[in-house]
């Protein structure tokens, strides 16, 4: 079956580096999506891996792993803001895509 | 620039009621649409997508149904709601190129069943 695997609850500290991991399983792969979803709204967009490597976008980064079926979403100089919901999501042959339940970053001062 | 809109943004409704949400996508053409459910600690459900008019795949059987009258305006119905339809309902869409793939959403329904 197709899963995705991320941790339910994360805390960090102002200014402070945090790493959200996710291990996926899909029936064919067409790209890894991190999503930011702040309580209440809508998701938006942050990244997306197709090919092996850390992609960086700012304070952001986002690394794949295909062998592994694993990324993770790297966020720098956290700030306040930050507290919201980190959902991966997986593209299957089908470019169909297939969430994580999401995990939730809180920032503390 | 691409805008998405859906309504309305809450509402309550009585089991076995009827439902309309709608949504309409501007500044652009022959947009993917999709209709998502988010429960609590769970992830997006694919509900409905479509690929043009009248086109219209379902990704689970359920009493909810979906229709796309307009190129850029997609609806999801139910005649009848049931208290498992309560949840948050993400109307998005993409552009036909199914490579990005990346989503954009409209700000969301939340449904309360009573």
């Amino acid at each position: 079956g197709q899963n995705i695997d991320q941790p339910t609850e994360m805390t960090a500290t102002e200014g402070a580096i945090v790493q959200i991991n996710c291990t996926y399983q899909t029936s064919g792969f067409n790209g890894l999506f991190w999503y930011q979803q702040h309580a209440g709204e809508a998701p938006t967009f942050l990244s997306y891996n197709v090919l092996d490597g850390l992609e960086e976008k700012g304070r952001f980064s986002s690394f794949l792993s295909r062998s592994k079926g694993y990324s993770y979403l790297l966020l720098k100089e956290l700030q306040m803001k930050d507290s919201a919901s980190y959902l991966c999501a997986g593209m299957d042959s089908n470019y169909q895509l297939i969430w994580g339940a999401g995990t939730k970053l809180i920032i503390k001062p | 620039s691409q805008t998405i809109h859906q309504w309305p943004a809450t509402l309550v409704q009585p089991v076995g009621s009827p439902l309309s949400l709608e949504c309409t996508v501007e500044g652009t053409s022959n947009p993917n649409l999709y209709w998502y459910r988010q429960a609590a600690g769970r992830g997006l459900q694919l509900l409905f997508y479509s690929v043009g008019i009248g086109q219209i795949s379902s990704e689970v059987p359920q009493n909810l149904s979906a229709s796309r009258p307009q190129d850029r305006q997609f609806i999801l119905s139910s005649k009848k709601l049931l208290l498992s339809d309560s949840g948050f309902y993400l109307c998005a869409w993409s552009v036909a190129d199914r490579v990005t793939g990346e989503l954009f959403f409209g700000e969301g329904s939340r449904l309360t069943v009573l």
